[in-house]
């Protein structure tokens, strides 16, 4: 079962525009959310990342939101740059206590931003 | 401070042939885990190594196995490949076990025919 679930495999918006992606999961012991960029023919890299008990972290022109009782996050980019083009992954800490842990990720999502 | 390195970035390897991945971590990172990215499934979590001792372990089978050396490198291995082993490897390392953020190599991407 897919407990870490990005549901828009792409997403394209205009150069300057908000990009939002979102994410969303089932396992309530999740409890710290990752974004990761990954370009082709590179690793993901880190990009953000909050903690359940936040509800908003923002660096730059990153912000990422959590709402825990919607089981839900979402990634806001502003403004949107080409550069920003890209698979995106959010992932999740099944942290279950103690220092074994997983990151579980989602399928990522495809985002283009046009000039 | 140099990234996480993998060998070999490409790999062509035929049906029941066995292969084996390697990884660098970041100097000082004690932790390194394994990921496989395929098309359908995104990333998925194969394994985590911490002073040598396997910590964590994914929904895989037993053909695939891991292990780490006293200087945090890791190997990763496949025996028995099957067609739907080809996919993207990736490496993450992090300072210790249960850090909350893991730096990834650029992977080694597997095709088996």
């Amino acid at each position: 079962d897919q407990q870490v679930k990005q549901n828009s495999p792409s997403l394209s918006v205009q150069e300057g525009r908000i990009s939002i992606l979102n994410c969303d999961y089932t396992n309530s012991m999740f409890d710290y959310f990752l974004w990761y960029k990954k370009y082709p023919a590179e690793g993901p890299t880190f990009l953000i990342s909050i903690s359940s008990i936040k509800d908003k972290n923002e660096d730059g022109r990153f912000t990422v939101f959590l709402n825990k009782s919607a089981k839900h996050l979402s990634l806001h980019i502003v403004p949107s740059q080409p550069g920003d083009s890209a698979v995106y992954f959010c992932a999740a800490k099944d942290g279950g206590g103690g220092s074994n842990y997983k990151l579980t990720f989602g399928k990522g999502t495809l985002l283009t931003v046009n000039p | 401070k140099a990234g996480v390195t993998q060998t070999p970035r490409y790999l062509i390897k035929t049906r029941g042939q066995q292969v084996t991945l390697s990884c660098s971590p970041i100097s000082g990172h004690r932790s390194v885990s394994w990921y496989q990215q395929t098309p359908g499934q995104g990333l998925q979590f194969l394994f985590e190594y911490f002073s040598e001792t396997q910590r964590n372990k994914g929904n895989f089978p037993g053909r695939f196995s891991g292990r780490q050396f006293s200087n945090s490198r890791s190997e990763m291995n496949v025996s028995t490949l099957e067609l739907g082993d080809s996919a993207l490897y990736l490496c993450a390392s992090s300072l210790g076990a249960g850090a909350m953020i893991v730096y990834f190599g650029p992977g080694t991407r597997l095709l088996v025919l």
